[in-house]
């Protein structure tokens, strides 16, 4: 058990809809990134939060955002869905902005677009 | 800009043989290198690192790495595979030249490794 907690684990919704992931980090991890697994694109990174403030943008579409709430939690919001956006995303959590700390990553939630 | 590659989609071994799943990486600066192994419906889960220092690194589950710098590779290794060692492992770098401007980790596409008993 990595201790990050992910949900929900499965979400089935249709195109144009918007929904919000949830990522819990390990206790102690003060960043959290999040990332889009997919099988042709391979594992993308997202986005990553240190402590409530964004730090660094990965290839994140404009219809994506996320955020960290002062208890560390963060959400990942994708709106106007597309059939490509079906994937599996991930969350993971760090100790601090990601030097040389392995991440720790969720179980995932594995998103369907019909 | 960093870079990894993993050359092989698909490693095929015998239970008790040798295993090795290759990754070779392209940075400014030096690397911070990285193993991870994915299970089926599950989350990625760390396996070693290298930081610097020693270039065999030892991790979980008999794994080890071996840091080659001259040949820009990061090989991982096990001397004798399990049935339970099937699954995907992704290689991941982070380029600590200060000029590279991110502390994002790059990974692979992923090596599936099949051990048959």
């Amino acid at each position: 058990d990595s201790g990050v907690t992910q949900t929900p684990k499965h979400l089935i919704t249709a195109t144009g809809q918007r929904v919000t992931l949830r990522c819990s980090p390990r206790s102690g991890d003060l960043s959290v990134y999040w990332y889009q697994q997919s099988l042709d694109q391979g594992l993308q990174f997202l986005i990553q939060y240190y402590n409530g403030e964004e730090r660094a943008k990965g290839n994140i579409l404009e219809r994506f955002s996320a955020q960290q709430f002062p208890d560390l939690h963060s959400e990942l919001n994708l709106s106007s869905l597309e059939l490509g956006d079906s994937a599996l995303y991930f969350c993971a959590s760090s100790e601090g902005v990601g030097d040389n700390q392995p991440q720790h990553f969720g179980d995932g939630t594995r998103l369907s677009i019909l | 800009a960093q870079s990894v590659a993993q050359p092989e989609d698909q490693v095929n071994v015998a239970e008790g043989n040798p295993l090795t799943v290759k990754c070779t990486y392209s940075v400014s600066g030096n690397p911070y290198l990285f193993w991870y192994v994915q299970y089926p419906n599950r989350g990625l889960q760390f396996l070693l690192k290298y930081i610097t220092g020693d270039n065999l690194v030892k991790g979980s589950y008999g794994f080890e790495a071996e840091f080659n710098k001259s040949q820009t590779s990061f090989h991982l290794k096990k001397p004798s595979a399990l049935v339970s060692d099937s699954a995907l492992y992704f290689c991941a770098v982070r380029d600590t030249y200060a000029g590279a401007g991110s502390y994002q980790l790059t990974f692979g596409k992923g090596t599936k490794l099949s051990v048959i008993p």
